[in-house]
């Protein structure tokens, strides 16, 4: 069963915009996790924030955590069309990690 | 470091074969993951390992399938008899992990398994 919950399914932006996705989840959480995927390869790791933490930036990224109502977003600034992929939250509970169905961002020059 | 690694990188099949999958995690690396990931049912954990026990094998779907990790370098995923159902992505994650403190997984490139 999938934990964390990604909206929307799907964004179309141009390059140069930002794109935010949300993720929310049901249980309590040691940290949470934003990956990405392109199409036919495996998981990138992008981001770990912890249950502890509130908001956290790498490069063009940056990932917020309200664990009061249980959600994260994910801000991709200055979007390249190389960040086209899908981008996953997954949730790890004592080491185990839950993953949502998936954000898909298309990023059109 | 290569990263993690899996082989084989695809796989066709028949109905009631034997398949099985390797895995070997980042050196240094405690813990280790195999997940499958399908159309319908996303990215699923199936069983993970902690310096080479099973922790958890909840995700296990039936007794077809079962793992192995005889050392801290090497795990095995087995399906017999293989089903056209069982047709998905295979992953294999490793990590690092202290105590409580559990930190990000590095995903292998995935076996694509095809059971006909």
């Amino acid at each position: 069963s999938q934990q964390g919950e990604e909206d929307p399914q799907a964004l179309s932006i141009q390059e140069g915009e930002n794109a935010t996705m949300n993720c929310s989840y049901k249980t309590s959480i040691n940290n949470l996790q934003w990956y990405r995927q392109n199409s036919g390869r495996g998981l990138v790791h992008l981001i770990l924030i912890r249950s502890n933490e509130r908001e956290k930036h790498s490069g063009r990224l940056r990932v917020t955590l309200d664990t009061s109502k249980k959600s994260s977003s994910l801000l991709i600034t200055a979007s390249r069309a190389a960040d086209t992929a899908s981008y996953f939250c997954a949730t790890d509970s004592w080491g185990k990690l839950q993953f949502g169905a998936g954000t898909q961002v298309v990023v059109t020059p | 470091d290569a990263g993690v690694i899996q082989s084989p990188r695809h796989e066709v099949t028949e109905m009631g074969q034997e398949v099985t999958l390797r895995c070997k995690p980042i050196s240094g690396h405690n813990s280790l993951f195999w997940y499958r990931q399908t159309m319908m049912r996303g990215l699923e954990l199936l069983i993970y390992f902690n310096n080479n026990v099973p922790i958890d094998d909840s995700g296990m779907p039936e007794d077809r399938f079962s793992a192995k990790m005889p050392n801290a370098s090497f795990s095995t995923l087995k399906i017999q008899p293989s089903e056209p159902r069982d047709s998905a992505v295979y992953f294999c994650a490793s990590s690092l992990n202290s105590g409580a403190t559990y930190n990000e997984q590095f995903f292998g490139p995935g076996t694509r398994l095809t059971v006909l």
